[in-house]
């Protein structure tokens, strides 16, 4: 595998389902990132990782969850999601924050 | 709030053409600024980064930047229909990137 994966590729949830979304990356990169990407809307970074240090967007809702237990793996947990959170969920990754992103496919997601 | 501003389009030239992409912002501090296009149903692929006033080339693609005006453009020359897709302008300034809505471009076989 080369470059930025994302499994699964389509997930299909009940509000009251548990779920998580994984991200790898191939590049040797110190930073990935969780975007949310909504029909006609900008981007929206969600979380951001970079050597062990968290950011985040503090109007991210707390049913969303990240982890990321090493350089490499990112995770977003979901629980008890909501219809508006249904989007393209993309992973991407950095060298460092000032560089060039690189993205995985994306996961959509479907809340029902 | 820092922002980027995009023509939504959208944006249709017939092939063969140039297709002429812009992209204002608001950061003054922006240090660099790239372009990205999406297909349909896909991820963002980089296209073009630029640092420095100027024009920059790779192929068919032509990324400007005026950093005194705030404004990124990219020109494709010689548009195929493959280049049809949603463009996305991002911005990085202090460590975080800003995306554009994009701008929808259709070449017309």
């Amino acid at each position: 595998e080369t470059g930025v994966t994302q499994t699964p590729r389509h997930l299909v949830m009940g509000m009251t389902n548990k779920k998580s979304l994984k991200c790898e990356q191939h590049l040797g990169h110190n930073a990935m990132y969780w975007y949310k990407q909504s029909a006609k809307k900008p981007l929206e970074l969600m979380f951001v990782y970079s050597l062990e240090e968290r950011v985040e967007n503090n109007s991210v809702p707390s049913r969303f969850s990240p982890e990321c237990p090493n350089s490499s793996h990112l995770f977003l947990h979901l629980h008890t999601l909501q219809p508006e959170d249904s989007a393209l969920y993309l992973c991407a990754s950095s060298q460092s924050r000032a560089d060039t992103q690189y993205f995985g496919p994306g996961t959509r997601l479907t809340v029902l | 709030q820092k922002e980027v501003e995009q023509n939504s389009g959208p944006l249709s030239v017939p092939e063969g053409a140039i297709a002429s992409l812009n992209c204002t912002y608001s950061d003054r501090g922006s240090q660099s600024f790239f372009w990205y296009r999406q297909y349909s149903g896909k991820s963002p692929e980089l296209i073009m980064s630029i640092y420095s006033n100027g024009d920059k080339e790779d192929g068919r693609f032509t990324a400007q930047l005026n950093k005194a005006s705030q404004y990124v453009s990219l020109l494709i020359r010689d548009s195929q229909p493959s280049d049809s897709a949603t463009y996305l302008c991002a911005v990085n300034g202090g460590n975080q990137f800003y995306f554009g809505t994009g701008t929808s471009l259709t070449v017309i076989p």
